[in-house]
C-alpha cells in the first residue's frame, strides 16, 4: 500500500531536549516536505527536498533541521525544542514537484513542548 | 510576499444547497491546489490546477483557476453531509511545490 509514514504520532517533550520525527514514503517519490499546522494559520512549510541530498528552506525553517540521505526518508530534527514549536506536523511526498503531481500526506505528529 | 486568502473561513449550510469557496492570492502563479481535511485527520489532495482556465470536477465539487484575476473557486453542488470538512487552497510560488496555504474554510453541512 502506498503511504507516507510518520513516527511518532504523539510526542510530549521538554524544552531543549533534542528530538527527531521520522518520515518515510514507499512510492519512490522525489519530492518530500514538512509542514506545521497551527489553528487559524493553515499549513506552513518548514523544509522541502526536491531529491536526495537536495533540501531547501520553506517559510518557517528556524529551529528545525532536515536531511535527505536516502530517497524514502526525510527526518525532521528539532535540536533544542521550544514551546512555540508545539504544533501538528505533517510530512508529505510527491512524485515530481516540477510537474505538479499530487502530494500525499502522512497521518501527522502532534508535538507538545513543555 | 505571496499571500493566500480564503473566504469564507467558516460556512454552515443545508444539504442540497450550492455554495462557493473563494481563494485569492497576491502574486502571479499558475499552480494551485485544493485539499480536504477531516477533523483530526490528515490532508487529502482534491484538485491540481496547473494553468489559467483550468477546471476540474469530482462528484459534487468543481474547482477552477483564473490566473489573471488571481482567483480560484471551489464550487459545491447540492451539498451532502459527507462533504463536511475543512478545505484548503495552496498556491505554488515558483512551480517547485513551495506552497503558501490559505487558512482553510471549515464547512459544515447540516442534514
Amino acid at each position: 500500500e502506498a503511504q507516507v509514514t510518520q513516527n511518532p504520532r504523539y510526542l510530549i517533550t521538554v524544552t531543549g531536549k533534542k528530538l527527531t520525527v521520522t518520515c518515510s514514503q514507499n512510492m519512490n517519490h522525489e519530492y518530500m516536505s514538512w509542514y506545521r499546522q497551527d489553528p487559524g494559520l493553515g499549513l506552513r512549510q518548514i523544509y522541502y527536498s526536491m531529491n536526495v541530498e537536495v533540501t531547501d528552506k520553506g517559510d518557517v525553517p528556524e529551529g528545525y533541521k532536515v536531511s535527505r540521505k536516502e530517497k524514502r526518508n526525510f527526518p525532521l530534527i528539532l535540536e533544542s525544542p521550544s514551546p512555540n514549536q508545539t504544533s501538528l506536523y505533517f510530512c508529505a511526498s510527491s512524485l515530481n514537484a516540477a510537474f505538479g503531481d499530487i502530494q500525499y500526506f502522512g497521518a501527522g505528529t502532534r508535538l507538545s513542548v513543555l | 510576499e505571496l499571500k493566500v486568502e480564503q473566504n469564507p473561513l467558516f460556512l454552515s449550510m443545508q444539504e442540497g444547497k450550492n455554495y462557493t469557496i473563494y481563494c485569492n492570492y497576491s502574486t502571479t502563479s499558475d499552480r494551485l491546489y485544493w485539499y480536504r481535511q477531516d477533523p483530526g485527520k490528515s490532508l487529502e489532495s482534491l484538485f491540481v490546477l496547473l494553468s489559467n482556465g483550468a477546471v476540474k470536477q469530482e462528484g459534487r465539487l468543481m474547482a477552477s483557476l483564473d490566473t489573471k484575476a488571481r482567483l480560484s473557486t471551489l464550487h459545491i453542488t447540492a451539498a451532502v453531509h459527507d462533504l463536511s470538512a475543512t478545505y484548503f487552497c495552496a498556491v505554488d510560488q515558483d512551480s517547485n511545490y513551495q506552497l503558501i496555504w490559505g487558512a482553510g474554510t471549515k464547512l459544515i453541512i447540516k442534514p
